[in-house]
């Protein structure tokens, strides 16, 4: 069975301090893709990134950066120098590449981001 | 190019009756899963159809739920009968396979009274 876990329900930052959600999943599967979503207080759903398990390379988009860890089942995000605009809830999610589960998106509880000015 | 299309945006409507939920991927898309979205449950996978046919629908709360996909452009979630219970947030997205970025509708906010 796959499981993803956001551990943190909020966080709360003053805007351009860093912030670091967490995020950790399981599978049995060897090959599965990570993802990382956004949904700002309008409701739509933001595709932000995709990793798959064979790519450990960390990865850096403007002021959002992605570490993947697959010895301890982590694929952790940094929004750097945080902004109003960022705040949203942030959902982290697993696709495992099995029969049983191709295609299934596990998707973590997500964690709510509040900047304030 | 139009993004995952929703219809309706907002659905209030009385138990009992019966509610349809309407869905047009991307074009050229050839999976497409619906969501329900509650703050209790998160986001919930109900179904998905791959090359229009159902892959899973475990995720499906009861029978009272169907999902047709009767072409590549075209999907509906019913409820029939609808219960209070069922008010969420309904997100239809779809992707070029099973393993791509799953791209999202705007939702659909179902209120049942």
């Amino acid at each position: 069975a796959q499981k993803v876990t956001q551990a943190q329900t909020e966080i709360s930052v003053v805007e351009k301090e860093d912030v670091t959600l967490d995020c950790v999943y399981e599978t049995r599967d060897t090959t599965y893709y990570l993802f990382w979503y956004k949904q700002p207080p309008s409701g739509e759903l933001v595709f932000l990134i995709r990793r798959n398990s064979f790519d450990e390379q960390n990865e850096i988009s403007g002021r959002y950066s992605w570490n993947f860890q697959k010895s301890t089942s982590s694929f952790n995000f940094t929004i750097t120098a945080s902004q109003v605009v960022d705040s949203a809830v942030y959902f982290c999610a697993l696709s495992a590449v099995t029969t049983d589960s191709w295609g299934k998106f596990q998707f973590g509880a997500g964690t709510q981001v509040v900047v304030t000015p | 190019d139009a993004g995952v299309i929703q219809s309706p945006r907002h659905e209030v409507t009385e138990m009992g009756q019966e509610v349809t939920l309407r869905c047009k991927p991307i074009s050229g898309h050839n999976s497409l899963f619906w969501y329900r979205q509650t703050m209790m449950r998160g986001l919930e996978l109900l179904i998905y159809f791959n090359n229009n046919v159902p892959i899973d629908d475990s995720g499906m709360p009861e029978d009272r739920f169907s999902a047709k996909m009767p072409n590549a452009s075209f999907s509906t979630l019913k409820i029939q009968p609808s219960e209070p219970r069922d008010s969420a947030v309904y997100f239809c997205a779809s992707s070029f396979t099973s393993i791509q970025p799953q791209h999202f509708g705007d939702g659909t906010r179902l209120s049942i009274l």
